[in-house]
């Protein structure tokens, strides 16, 4: 089956640095790309859509400057959170849609990465 | 308006017993289709059910069912023979064709508690 992997799983990090999260599709291509962010109970909220070798797509609320989003291949994004702060700290999940057609379980998810920024 | 409604924030279940999870929805679209995700606290969402607007029967995977009715717009989950490990957090999910991006909205989530 269509398996996404997400780097790293949890990390730690001291306010005002940057921290990089990859999203990787490992046995498909994935044109397009979603990365999420989920507070504690509750849902998940897109922050953005990905698609290869453009410019990522942000929802409204959503600083395109602090969360930098890099597809440049078709099985890589990444998601890069730039001087992040305590408020940054959250569950980002990441997904993938294949390349071809559109079948109706062509999203996958990644296992999350756990920010905490202290 | 919310796309997605899921009005249990929590459910209990007695093991070996079915538990249903609503969830309604809200579209103008006549092409759509309906997810149910499973997210235990390890925070992976597991896909589990899918069921699109045209589809006539009702969706079924092992022990889940969807519980389709269009004309109400509701998409409820039904578990048979809960398990312990059923417990986690439950999502569903609605993506539209409009606009050709296919990208979901999720609802709030359930809760689910399986009690031995």
């Amino acid at each position: 089956g269509a398996v996404v992997s997400q780097h790293p799983s949890w990390v730690i990090c001291k306010s005002g640095t940057s921290v990089k999260i990859e999203c990787r599709s490992l046995d498909f291509q994935a044109t397009t790309m979603f990365w999420y962010r989920q507070f504690p109970k509750q849902s998940l909220m897109l922050m953005a859509t990905s698609n290869e070798g453009s410019k990522a797509t942000y929802e409204q609320g959503v600083e395109k400057d602090k969360f930098l989003i890099n597809h440049a291949s078709l099985t890589l994004s990444t998601l890069t959170v730039t001087s992040a702060h305590p408020e940054d700290s959250s569950f980002y999940i990441c997904s993938a849609r294949e390349t071809s057609g559109r079948t109706s379980y062509e999203q996958y998810f990644g296992p999350g990465t756990r920010l905490t920024v202290t | 308006a919310q796309k997605i409604t899921q009005t249990q924030p929590g459910m209990f279940v007695q093991e070996k017993e079915a538990v249903t999870l609503d969830c309604t929805y809200d579209t103008s679209d006549q092409s759509y289709g309906l997810f149910w995700y499973k997210q235990p606290s390890s925070g992976e969402m597991i896909f589990l059910i899918y069921q699109g607007s045209y589809d006539e029967q009702n969706a079924t995977e092992g022990r889940y069912s969807l519980n389709f009715q269009k004309a109400r717009k509701s998409a409820n989950l039904v578990i048979s023979a809960s398990q312990l490990g059923d417990s986690a957090m439950y999502f569903c999910a609605m993506r539209e064709a409009s606009g050709g991006s296919y990208i979901p909205t999720f609802g709030r989530g359930t809760s689910l508690i399986v009690h031995p």
